[in-house]
């Protein structure tokens, strides 16, 4: 069966700091992924989508980056946080038909 | 473009009353629309989909949702609700397969609080 790790669960990091987060899918080939943002327990904004190895889509400009090293890996990352970035972060993958969730990380920028 | 709209952010039920969540969207086409649930400080779990056929779908722990293309409404419910059932919503709506990338958009979320 497939499924998708996601970590960790909760993350402080000072302003200015690095950030990566990781995601992995495992028991599916060339999954679309997804990272979305979701502000104050709330709506889910799309960050990033990739349909490939080294492919990724950017939906909204902002201090985030997204990579795909692998076809079931990918990361999200920051060189330099802003308190803004705080929020839950969750990675998802999907079929045609369906998307699947990881258990999301909170990350709060102090 | 493709839109959602949760138009109650909050739904108060009393435990064993029928609950409904409102859902309208947007989309070019024949859509594929999804229920999802979340837990506090938890991923989206996956409650269930309309894809084709029967305009009643049912889903995980006793949901059921009723596409109604007329009116671009796919409204969750629930014969009996259960304080369990307490937790955020979300509606998603994803346009039929183009060849590139599925992209879900998702409503606002409805926070529903079942009431014992």
């Amino acid at each position: 069966s497939q499924t998708i790790h996601q970590w960790p669960a909760t993350l402080v990091q000072p302003v200015g700091s690095p950030l990566s987060l990781e995601c992995t899918v495992e028991g599916t080939s060339n999954p679309n992924l997804y990272w979305y943002r979701q502000a104050a327990g709330r709506g889910l904004q799309l960050l990033f989508y990739s349909v490939g190895i080294g492919q990724i889509s950017s939906e909204v400009p902002q201090n985030l980056s997204a990579s795909r090293p692998q076809d079931r890996q990918f990361i999200l990352s920051s060189k330099k946080l802003l308190l803004s970035d705080s929020g839950f972060y969750l990675c998802a993958w999907s079929t045609n038909t369906e998307a699947f969730f990881g258990q999301g990380t909170r990350l709060t920028v102090v | 473009a493709q839109s959602v709209a949760q138009p109650e952010d909050q739904v108060n039920v009393a435990e064993g009353n029928p609950l409904t969540v409102k859902c309208t969207y947007s989309v070019s086409g024949n859509p594929y629309l999804f229920w999802y649930v979340q837990y506090p400080n938890r991923g989206l779990q996956f409650l269930l989909k309309y894809i084709t056929g029967d305009n009643l779908v049912k889903g995980s722990y006793g949901f059921e949702a009723e596409f109604n293309k007329s009116q671009t409404s796919f409204h969750l419910k629930k014969p009996s609700a259960l304080v369990s059932d307490s937790a955020l919503y979300f509606c998603a709506v994803s346009p039929p397969v183009s060849g590139s990338a599925r992209q879900l958009t998702f409503g606002s979320g409805t926070q529903l609080t079942v009431l014992p």
